[in-house]
């Protein structure tokens, strides 16, 4: 059974859409985070939820909205999207002072 | 908050030598030093980790060491193959707050 898994694997729209990537973890851990990986492989935190509340939140634009229905989710929508928000967002799951188990990340290509 | 600097960004070497990659970090609050290693298309996976009460630690082929008082901490690779060929990523963590060196491409020659 997959940790960590995200949908969809890859993602290409066009400029100004609104997009969501879905997370879900079957590990029973209680802090979700998605991170952002650019051309240059920079892994950037964008956001952190422990037990459904958020308790990182990086500069990102508002564009960018986390929400998690539940402790296993934690998904992404972003609205009016831009080409710089092309790169591969990645999703994991910790229980908090350990090892983040990450998905095999969405791939968001922006036309 | 923390900062993790990571080097070289790149490193070859031939198969059989050893690897090293340091990273250093400025939280002196971080107490979990995790490795990843990250595959083409996939996301990071954890080899090694360290936390601050210890100085060192192996697995195999795979060790890290820890100096807290100089704030850095460095993988060691011995006896590399081909499939250790990947991008590392080092790591300082706080209670839910985990930050990133920027990655090494290890390329293993054969």
């Amino acid at each position: 059974d997959t940790a960590v898994s995200q949908t969809p694997k890859y993602l290409v729209t066009q400029m100004g859409n609104d997009k969501s990537i879905k997370c879900e973890q079957n590990l029973g851990h209680d802090t979700m985070y998605w991170y952002k990986q650019d051309s240059k492989k920079f892994l950037k935190i964008m956001f952190s939820y422990n037990n459904k509340e958020l308790i990182i939140n990086e500069t990102v634009p508002n564009r960018f909205s986390p929400k998690s229905p539940d402790k296993a989710h934690l998904n992404l929508h972003i609205n009016s999207l831009e080409l710089g928000d092309s790169a591969v967002y990645f999703c994991a799951s910790s229980t908090g002072l350990g090892n983040q188990h990450f998905g095999d990340g969405t791939r968001l290509s922006i036309l | 908050g923390e900062n993790v600097e990571q080097h070289p960004s790149t490193l070859s070497v031939q198969e059989g030598d050893s690897a090293v990659i340091k990273c250093t970090y400025s939280d002196s609050a971080s107490n979990y030093f995790p490795w990843y290693k990250q595959e083409l298309g996939k996301g990071p996976q954890l080899i090694i980790d360290i936390r601050s009460n210890v100085g060192e630690k192996k697995d195999q082929r795979i060790a890290v060491t820890l100096n807290k008082t100089a704030k850095h901490f460095s993988l060691h690779i011995t006896e590399t193959q081909p499939e250790d060929s990947a991008v590392y990523f080092c790591a300082a963590s706080t209670y839910n707050d985990m930050r990133f060196g920027a990655g090494t491409r290890l390329t293993v020659k054969p």
